[in-house]
């Protein structure tokens, strides 16, 4: 049984690009949450979404950053136009309802 | 934003000795916590959790204690190993109707050989 999937573990962008970064949740969950952790630091919520609807993304910045939960597919976050403070590790995790998260090994964003 | 702290950023312990790392959490409405383990480079890792209706949760080698009077969480390790050096995280639900949890700055554990 594959843990939560995240995929690249590693990217580097300049400045202006655009990063996508995709999370494949555990069998059977259906519901995804993107975190971001910057260095030294705890891991701020994002966002939440179940398969096609976003459920509370009360923690995503309001522009440049969208996330996704297509019927078919991994959930992506987008970030669109990157800046430097973008850069961080991004995580993603799943779990069923009321159970706790279970977190893929993360993205580490690089904006140059 | 909830606001969840810990007390300690820095833990160092010697090889056997028992760890305790404590969490302060601010929100009365969350009844549901978690704590996490993260090494470097990777992942949150599931470690224990407690919901509001237990004081005293025990796993392997580890314990979680719940006082709800002080929103204080504390989790001890048992005979801390090597393998226990990671950043320890403790997670709140807060308000909300999701599984959207809030989570701490972290404690560096070190565990001396």
């Amino acid at each position: 049984n594959a843990g939560v999937m995240q995929n690249p573990r590693h990217l580097v962008r300049r400045r202006g690009q655009e990063a996508r970064l995709r999370c494949s949740p555990m069998k059977g969950h259906s519901h995804v949450y993107w975190y971001r952790q910057l260095p030294e630091e705890g891991l701020k919520f994002m966002v939440y979404l179940q398969k096609e609807n976003i459920i509370d993304e009360s923690g995503m910045p309001k522009e440049r950053f969208s996330a996704e939960f297509p019927k078919e597919g991994p959930s992506i976050l987008r970030i669109q136009q990157v800046v430097r403070g973008d850069s961080a590790a991004y995580f993603c995790a799943s779990s069923p309802p009321g159970a706790p998260l279970f977190f893929g090994e993360g993205s580490r964003l690089t904006v140059l | 934003g909830e606001s969840v702290g810990l007390h300690l950023p820095t833990l160092s312990v010697q090889e056997g000795d028992n760890s305790i790392i404590n969490c302060a959490y601010s929100n009365s409405a969350s009844d549901y916590f978690i704590w996490y383990k993260q090494e470097s480079g990777k992942g949150p890792q599931f470690i224990i959790d407690i919901r509001s209706n237990m004081d005293k949760r025990q796993g392997q080698r580890v314990t979680v204690l719940l006082n709800k009077t002080v929103k204080h969480l504390s989790l001890q390790i048992a005979a801390t190993q090597p393998g226990d050096s990671a950043v320890y995280f403790c997670a709140e639900n807060g308000e909300n109707t999701g599984n959207q949890f809030y989570f701490g700055t972290g404690t560096s554990l070190t565990v001396i050989p």
